[in-house]
């Protein structure tokens, strides 16, 4: 069975500070990886995805993930920290080629943005 | 496309009172998801559909929780009797297959006094 480990369900970070957000993943097949936004009061919204093509992902506002099959991981980063990067942040994986497969998120990760 | 629609965007009923919470999928979209989310127990996916039709229901925490697609633009989930413990917010989602990017509505906020 998939699952998805976030270490670290809060994260600190001055503005203009790298973003590192922890994802490991378990899949005894090839997996699908996601990356999720949430801001306040809304709904989760899609930042990047692996779907086996390039390992290196780039999503929306700058932030990007590298899919390591070695260390099972999916972390996200940004370079520089914005204040409105403030919110959580869910990791997904699912199967790779197996249509009917649901996502399965991670417990979230709340990054905070200090000034 | 308007996107994911749910209605109503906040509920707050009595305990004991039946709460019908709706969702209008991205048209195309074949993959319904509700899901539940709350501070103790994050992201919970109760229920999801594939042509209307329900795949898995593993996650619908009880007896009194019932969800329903009548059709490929509708979908309700219903709790009858509600109690305090089921106060959270519920989102709906839809994707064209369950493996790709789901798109989620701005989700219900639901408190059971």
């Amino acid at each position: 069975a998939q699952s998805v480990t976030q270490l670290g369900s809060h994260v600190s970070v001055s503005e203009g500070a790298l973003v590192l957000l922890r994802c490991n993943y378990s899949s005894s097949v090839p997996p699908y990886l996601f990356w999720y936004v949430q801001y306040p009061n809304q709904g989760l919204q899609l930042l990047l995805k692996y779907t086996s093509a390039a390992t290196l992902v780039k999503g929306i506002n700058g932030f990007e993930a590298e899919f390591k099959k070695s260390e099972t991981s999916f972390h996200l980063t940004k370079p520089s920290a914005h204040m409105s990067d403030a919110a959580e942040y869910f990791c997904a994986v699912t199967r790779a080629a197996a249509n009917t497969d649901k996502l399965i998120f991670g417990t979230g990760t709340r990054l905070q943005v200090f000034p | 496309d308007a996107g994911v629609i749910q209605s109503p965007r906040h509920e707050v009923t009595e305990m004991g009172q039946e709460v019908t919470l709706r969702c209008k999928p991205i048209s195309g979209h074949d993959y319904l998801f509700w899901y539940r989310q709350t501070m103790m127990r994050g992201l919970e996916l109760l229920i999801y559909f594939n042509n209307n039709v329900p795949i898995d229901d593993s996650g619908m925490p009880e007896d009194r929780f019932s969800a329903k697609m009548p059709n490929a633009s509708f979908s309700t989930l219903k709790i009858q009797p509600s109690e305090p413990r089921d106060s959270a917010v519920y989102f709906c989602a839809s994707s064209l297959l369950a493996q790709y990017e789901q798109f989620f509505g701005p989700g219900t906020r639901l408190t059971v006094l």
